[in-house]
């Protein structure tokens, strides 16, 4: 089956920098992959997606990109805030009706004071 | 707010006693997924539905577990007899397609002592 390996288990980041978290999947079928934050104690909250179709998509400080080649997808908070502490999964699912998503481990982005 | 409703909570069980969450889905969602999270952080797919049929489960879920999405009522999930190794946030998750734009519910954190 699928499995989705997220490289990056903490990241700390300057307030303002950028931070870049990395995801890679296995199953060349996989066409959609969404990425979740996640506070601590709380559920899921969706950030962005990105389908197989298109390399980027951006929304406000969020960028994603997709790989296809190098199976591989990343996503890039610019102007890393206080707000965006939290932690962030990486899934990918399939085309199939019905298909599970199959998560990353999860990466903690710690915002630091520039 | 979440447009996935679960109830309750909280759950704290007893081991081998019975542990029942609920999940209403998005309004015209019809696949409902169930995923279990536990402390480390690792996510594991239970069971999904389309309206009331069951679509996949795993071993754990055949065994233990039983889950049904009945029409005009919340689905549930039910732990029939709760081991330690059960404690873990479950989430429950709705879609349109099916296979993308997922929403995800607040979710039920299981304590079993």
């Amino acid at each position: 089956g699928e499995k989705v390996e997220q490289h990056e288990s903490t990241l700390s980041v300057r307030e303002g920098d950028s931070a870049v978290i990395n995801c890679t999947y296995t199953d060349t079928a996989s066409s959609y992959f969404p990425w979740y934050k996640q506070e601590a104690g709380k559920s899921l909250h969706f950030v962005i997606d990105i389908r197989s179709n298109v390399d980027r998509k951006q929304s406000q400080r969020l960028i994603v990109l997709l790989d296809k080649k190098a199976k591989r997808f990343s996503l890039h908070i610019t102007a890393t805030q206080p707000e965006d502490s939290a932690i962030y999964f990486c899934a990918a699912s399939t085309a199939g009706f019905a298909s599970a998503l199959t998560f990353g481990s999860g990466t903690k982005v710690i915002p630091c004071l520039p | 707010n979440s447009k996935v409703i679960q109830t309750p909570r909280y759950l704290v069980k007893g081991q081998g006693q019975k542990a029942k969450m609920r999940c209403i889905p998005e309004k015209g969602h019809p696949v409902v997924f169930w995923y279990q999270q536990n402390k480390n952080n690792e996510f594991k797919f239970l069971i999904n539905f389309q309206n009331q049929e069951v679509l996949q489960q795993i071993d754990m879920t055949e065994k233990r577990f039983s889950a049904e999405c009945p029409s005009n009522s919340p689905c549930s999930l039910e732990i029939q007899s709760s081991e330690a190794g059960d404690s873990a946030l479950y989430l429950c998750a709705s879609s349109l397609a099916g296979n993308s734009d997922y929403t995800f519910g607040s979710g039920t954190r299981l304590l079993v002592i």
